[in-house]
């Protein structure tokens, strides 16, 4: 079936350093993949999303490109503030299966300083 | 225009009851999905309502059940509840396929 796995945190960073958190992906179909931001005690919020091979995915700064060669989406952002801290959810929606169910991974963590 | 919305935003109830949450889905979606979210772990899919009707189920025993009304707000009901049901219930809606966009979620404790 299908399945996510994205690195484990907690991720610690300083204010202004760049962040990575990595994310593969293992699916049947052709997914559809995304990245949710959830911060403390709220929902999730949709990030960005990339709905075929080399597209890439922006917002607020974060960006993820679909690598189907290696089955990942790794999210990337050049500097981080302290309101980035959240937890971040990669996830994908194979198309090929009944409706649009999304299978997410277990979420990392990510704490910056100032 | 108005964005998903879940209520209560919290619950405690006991072993072996019976608990209902509910959900708004965002203006011109006609699908909602449910979710489970055990405390630092990814949301679980439960099942998908489209236009009144299960369109898919995760993993989740039957006692976990659901309901889709024709303005497109959807139900949970859990029966017989057990400990592990404590988690965060997170209701996403959208379009059959299109992206889901989620609400604030019920917090449920079962004591």
């Amino acid at each position: 079936g299908d399945s996510v796995t994205q690195m484990e945190g907690p991720v610690t960073l300083s204010e202004e350093a760049c962040l990575t958190i990595n994310c593969t992906y293992t699916a049947t179909g052709y997914p559809s993949l995304f990245w949710y931001v959830q911060y403390p005690g709220e929902g999730l919020q949709l990030l960005l999303k990339a709905t075929k091979a080399d597209d890439k995915g922006s917002n607020k700064g974060f960006e993820a490109t679909y690598r189907k060669e290696t089955t990942s989406f790794h999210l990337e952002k050049g500097s981080v503030q302290v309101s980035d801290s959240a937890v971040y959810f990669c996830a994908l929606s194979d198309r090929e299966a009944a409706g649009n169910k999304l299978t997410f991974g277990g979420g990392t963590r990510v704490l910056v300083k100032p | 225009e108005t964005g998903v919305t879940q209520s209560p935003t919290h619950l405690i109830k006991t072993r072996g009851q019976q608990v209902t949450l509910r959900c708004s889905s965002q203006s011109g979606h006609n699908t909602v999905s449910w979710y489970q979210q055990a405390l630092g772990q990814g949301p679980q899919f439960i099942f998908q309502y489209y236009r009144e009707e299960e369109n898919g189920r995760g993993n989740f025993p039957p006692r976990f059940s659901g309901l889709q009304f024709p303005n497109y707000s959807s139900e949970l009901n859990v029966n017989a509840l057990e400990l592990d049901d404590s988690a965060l219930y997170l209701c996403a809606s959208s379009s059959i396929t299109d992206t889901q966009y989620f609400g604030p979620g019920t917090r449920l404790t079962v004591l």
